[in-house]
């Protein structure tokens, strides 16, 4: 089906694992987003891609890795996952930057015990 | 720090009752947009309007935006239980490829 997807869209970890949370979309668009939600810090930009093997960092990107190596794909890693990165992740694409409306997947809440 | 912070935090009203939002941001920006979240989902778009426009409808939406007070508000007018949600306002921040959301205003519409 056309549209963002994430998966998984809930996942418990321990602290110090690796956590990989994965975001795919069928439009091309060629810019995509990952957003943490928190209670009263709204949605805070960690990576964004503007194109294949194009990544630049957010407001708060430590403690994550991004890649995308294909456009449709745009995975978020936790390399050691810390109690402060639960949270409920999203990812969103657009078509371009100028004059551009989002299209948010359906988050992945994540816990780290 | 967020560039767009929104008002109030929350917000009750009764079916048939207009709800107005309000926006505001720190710098200037090419574009402002408001998007809407459900409990539990992603967020949804809902309207964008350019730094050279005033005013902007989209069915029961009415989104209006002043750059001199650096303000933005949302109007739904007739607003319905499906209105309840979250909502979010977000501007660009000038010439960058990122969008900057606030901290968003609660609905909640009683039937």
């Amino acid at each position: 089906d056309a549209g963002i997807t994430q998966s998984p869209r809930y996942k418990i970890t321990e602290t110090g694992r690796q956590v990989t949370l994965m975001c795919h979309q069928t439009w091309s668009h060629s810019y995509m987003f990952w957003y943490r939600q928190d209670l009263g810090h709204g949605l805070r930009l960690i990576y964004y891609s503007a194109a294949a093997d194009i990544t630049d960092k957010g407001e708060v990107p430590d403690g994550y890795v991004v890649s995308r190596s294909k456009t449709e794909n745009f995975p978020l890693t936790l390399e050691s996952a810390t109690r402060s990165q639960t949270s409920v992740y999203f990812c969103a694409s657009s078509w371009e930057r100028e004059d551009y409306e989002q299209y948010f997947g359906p988050g992945t809440r994540l816990t780290v015990t | 720090s967020q560039q767009g912070e929104e008002d109030p935090q929350a917000l009750s009203i009764q079916e048939g009752e207009n709800a107005t939002m309000n926006c505001s941001y720190k710098t200037s920006i090419n574009n402002l947009q408001w998007y809407r979240q459900n409990s539990g989902r992603g967020l949804v778009h809902l309207i964008l309007i350019r730094s050279n426009e005033r005013e902007k409808h989209s069915g029961r939406l009415r989104v209006t935006l002043d750059t001199s007070k650096k303000s933005s508000s949302l109007l739904i007018t007739a607003s319905r239980a499906a209105d309840t949600a979250s909502y979010f306002c977000a501007t660009d921040a000038g010439r960058t490829d990122k969008l900057i959301f606030g901290t968003g205003t609660r609905l909640q519409v009683f039937p």
